[in-house]
């Protein structure tokens, strides 16, 4: 009964590849996002889908490419990863984009 | 643009005591949203409590409650009778009321609260 899912809780992989995070919430909510938390533990937005629209695209590498097949689900997708792009990234997602946002458990992304 | 301060990195206090974090945040907004979310070493985001500009009273959620001084821009956490479940990293967050939805995060502060 997880209310937002992420999937893979941890991904390492080399330098250059292309990797998925797949992110899907059980909450009917309509607005789903993604945030960046660095190393710091200094947490960014990068994305927000609502209803399947982008609305909040920040200043991120276009290597970064958000997907939203429907309102439950909002995948992340990343070329060509660099050693910079190491972090743990969070889906999270809210009803109305004035609510409450609920987060996800988050994944683990170490390049090498 | 927003900004949100936390100004102590870390703190620590005593099981069963009471601790106060603080957050400042700057904007040019009058209608906002202003939350404290609670990272646990698990890693998860969990919601502490949240606060709209708009309300002159303070949020409270059983132990936690906030001080809120609009004028000031100051939302502080305070957890009374502190638990070891409370140790955690805190972060303060704000939100225009607009139509993104955009969380502006904190820098965080580790609180570790000791038996």
């Amino acid at each position: 009964d997880t209310a937002v899912s992420q999937t893979p809780k941890y991904l390492v992989t080399q330098m250059g590849n292309d990797k998925s995070i797949k992110c899907e919430q059980n909450l009917g909510h309509d607005t789903m996002y993604w945030y960046k938390q660095d190393s710091k533990k200094f947490l960014k937005i990068m994305f927000s889908y609502n209803n399947k629209e982008l609305i909040i695209n920040e200043t991120v590498p276009n290597r970064f490419s958000p997907k939203s097949p429907d309102k439950a689900h909002l995948n992340l997708h990343i070329n060509s990863l660099e050693l910079g792009d190491s972090a743990v990234y969070f889906c999270a997602s809210s009803q109305g984009k004035k609510a409450t946002q609920f987060f996800g458990p988050g994944t683990r992304l170490t390049v090498l | 643009a927003q900004t949100v301060t936390q100004s102590q990195p870390e703190m620590s206090v005593q099981e069963a005591e009471t601790v106060t974090l603080s957050c400042t945040y700057d904007t040019s907004e009058s209608n906002y949203y202003l939350f404290w979310y609670k990272q646990p070493p698990s890693r998860q985001m969990i919601l502490v409590i949240r606060q709209e500009a708009y309300k002159q009273q303070n949020a409270t959620e059983n132990r936690f409650s906030v001080n809120f001084q609009k004028a000031a821009k100051s939302f502080s956490l305070k957890i009374s009778d502190s638990q070891l479940g409370d140790t955690a990293m805190y972060f303060c967050a704000f939100m225009k009321a607009g139509n993104t939805g955009k969380l502006i995060f904190g820098q965080g502060t580790t609180l570790q609260v000791k038996p």
